[in-house]
């Protein structure tokens, strides 16, 4: 089944110790990408990947680091969470490297608390 | 500044209205997105847009690209309709900006029975 894996779909952790948001896919894709998603702010773009080793960023990407060493895997990357990194986090794939020229498919979602 | 403006925020219907959710935008785009979040978070992609209209069932999507704008119409809505409605944009390549997606804010739909 083609899809957009995320783990973990819950998390709960303090400020400041380092964790990391898994993003798979199983599609070929070459473009992947990164959202959070806050009350009354809508989605907004964290990181892009182009393809493998080509990653830029969106909107708001202080405090976050992504890699892009395969094509299927592209994890999000918090050194030092912070409270205000609280929020609900959707990682995408697609199969242009435009991005905007084919569907965009979502993983399930990652609900991140930072305390 | 929002580069992509929804209209409404939210929306109440009877079952079997037609339903219109706008979007408009504020750069020159390659293409447009109709997304659906369900009320258990997930979201799927409805439509994908550079030029006229495309139909999905119920679903129809327009756009007018002269004048920067998008419709999402939903014939004989259905409680199962309800979601959240999200429009995002590609804005065209200026180098700096391929694989950027801008989001509207979405449009709260709730169909009543």
């Amino acid at each position: 089944e083609a899809q957009v894996t995320q783990n973990p779909r819950y998390l709960i952790t303090v400020t400041g110790k380092k964790l990391t948001v898994t993003c798979s896919q199983n599609m070929n894709h070459e473009y992947m990408s990164w959202y959070r998603q806050d009350p009354g702010l809508g989605l907004r773009q964290i990181y892009y990947s182009m393809n493998v080793e080509v990653t830029d960023k969106g909107d708001v990407p202080e405090g976050y680091k992504v890699s892009r060493k395969e094509k299927r895997n592209f994890p999000l990357i918090l050194e030092s969470p912070s409270p205000n990194q609280t929020s609900l986090y959707f990682c995408a794939s697609s199969l242009s490297p435009g991005g905007g020229w084919n569907e965009q498919f979502f993983g399930p979602g990652t609900r991140l608390t930072v305390l | 500044k929002n580069e992509v403006e929804q209209s409404p925020q939210n929306l109440t219907a009877q079952e079997g209205e037609f339903i219109t959710i706008n979007c408009s935008y504020s750069v020159g785009i390659s293409a447009l997105h109709w997304l659906q979040q369900h009320p258990g978070g997930g979201i799927v992609s409805l439509f994908m847009l550079s030029s006229g209209k495309k139909k999905h069932g119920r679903l129809i999507a327009t756009i007018n690209i002269q004048e920067k704008h998008s419709s999402l119409h939903i014939t004989a809505s259905h409680p199962r309709d309800s979601a959240v409605y999200i429009c995002a944009v590609m804005p065209l390549d200026r180098g700096s900006t391929l694989g950027r997606l801008y989001f509207g804010r979405g449009t709260q739909l709730t169909v009543w029975p």
